[in-house]
Order: C-alpha cells, then structure tokens, then sequence
C-alpha cells in the first residue's frame, strides 16, 4: 500500500536554528499538508498546499514556517528560527481526492 | 467555534466492546474520521464515514452517526490488548482545503 515517508523521524536541534523537516507523499496525490502535535495535546493543522502553492494556513503558520515542494516529489517543512515551544511531532498528509487522507508517520522535533 | 470534542479515557477488559464518543461541529461536514495512534506512531486511519450515512461497519468496527446531534462514535467489537492506544476522532472541514480538525484523543487501556 502506498505509504507518506517522512525524514528524519526524529531531530534534535539547538534554539534559534533553522530546521528542515522532509516528505515524500503518494505520488498521485495532489493535496498536501502539515500538521503538528505537541506532547500530550490534539493534532492541530498548520498549512495546506495544493497546485503549487498554500492554499491555508493557521494562526500557528506564522513567517518562522515555510513549506516548499522542489522537485514534485518532495515537501518539506522550514522553521527558520526554531523556539523551544516548537518542540513536538509533525505529520505531513496527502490525499489525492475528497477523501482518502494519508499520514506519514511524524517526525518528532526537539529544541534544546 | 471549531471544536471537536471526545472523552479522554476509556478503560474496557478483553473480549468486551469499547464505545468512544465523539461530539463535533461542523454541520455540514462532508467526512468524518476515526485514526488510531500508538504509542510514538504515527496517525493510521481506521475508517471514516460520509455525512449522508448513518452506519458503516467494517470488521470489528462500527461507526454511529446522528447528524442531528452531531454526535459519532465509534465501537470496537471484542477488544484486544492491541487496541489499547489513543483514538482520535477528526471531521473535514467543508469551507477548507480539506482541512482536518481532531478532537483531543480518547485513550483506550484494555486490561486482561
């Protein structure tokens, strides 16, 4: 069965650095998003990307974040300048049409 | 508001059934959504179910939906100790690019 990969599954980085969090989806899938759960807490959306570019976005996306998708087959997540509350685990999902979303597995990010 | 919300623990012994509930709060949400997590995994999807259905069954699953309420649950026939995790439930926003809200995760413990 078609699987979302993401890389690294786990990432320890100091404060203030910049992080780049990796996903392959299902390669005919055309709707892409971020989503993050801090410790303990609910799965909360960041973004959707769809036909190249964000399609929405929540209050937590702010101008620390970018996503990028380079080569039609990668989509990454940018945090420029990592905070220690940026701490938790990130799920990419694709999903090709109504229905049918896929999670990747998380990437579990930890800001010393 | 958008709020999604679930009981946060349910303690069910092997061989029973397990019932997790769910209130959501969207109207007019087009899919609603049961994932399961395990400890340090990531999101599996266990089914969804279409807002014109009432039931959907599959295998040992059963999901309820009362549209007037707006209230889903899920049952899970003869737990096993491999059904203890957390079970989010989740509805596609329909005035979003398939955004997902999740409700807070109920977790099951299955005891012997």
């Amino acid at each position: 069965e078609p699987e979302v990969t993401q890389t690294p599954s786990h990432q320890v980085t100091q404060m203030g650095q910049e992080v780049i969090l990796r996903c392959v989806p299902i390669s005919n899938h055309l709707y892409f998003y971020w989503y993050r759960q801090i410790l303990g807490q609910k799965v909360e959306f960041l973004v959707s990307f769809y036909n190249n570019e964000i399609s929405e976005k929540s209050e937590i996306f702010d101008d620390q974040f970018s996503v990028e998708r380079p080569d039609g087959s990668n989509f990454t997540l940018k945090i420029r300048s990592t905070k220690l509350e940026d701490s938790a685990m990130y799920f990419c999902a694709s999903r090709a049409g109504t229905y049918g979303y896929t999670f990747g597995s998380g990437t579990r990010l930890t800001v010393v | 508001g958008e709020d999604v919300e679930q009981s946060l623990f349910l303690s069910v012994r092997e061989g029973d059934s397990s019932v997790i509930n769910c209130t959501y709060t969207d109207s007019s949400s087009t899919y609603l959504y049961w994932y399961k997590q395990e400890p340090g995994a990531g999101l599996q999807l266990l089914t969804y179910i279409f807002s014109n259905m009432d039931m959907k069954q599959d295998q040992r699953l059963t999901v309820l939906l009362n549209k007037k309420d707006k209230h889903l649950s899920l049952r899970i026939a003869d737990t096993q100790t491999g059904d203890s995790a957390i079970y989010f439930c989740a509805e596609s926003l329909t005035d979003s690019w398939g955004k997902l809200q999740f409700g807070a995760g109920t977790q099951v413990v299955v005891t012997p």
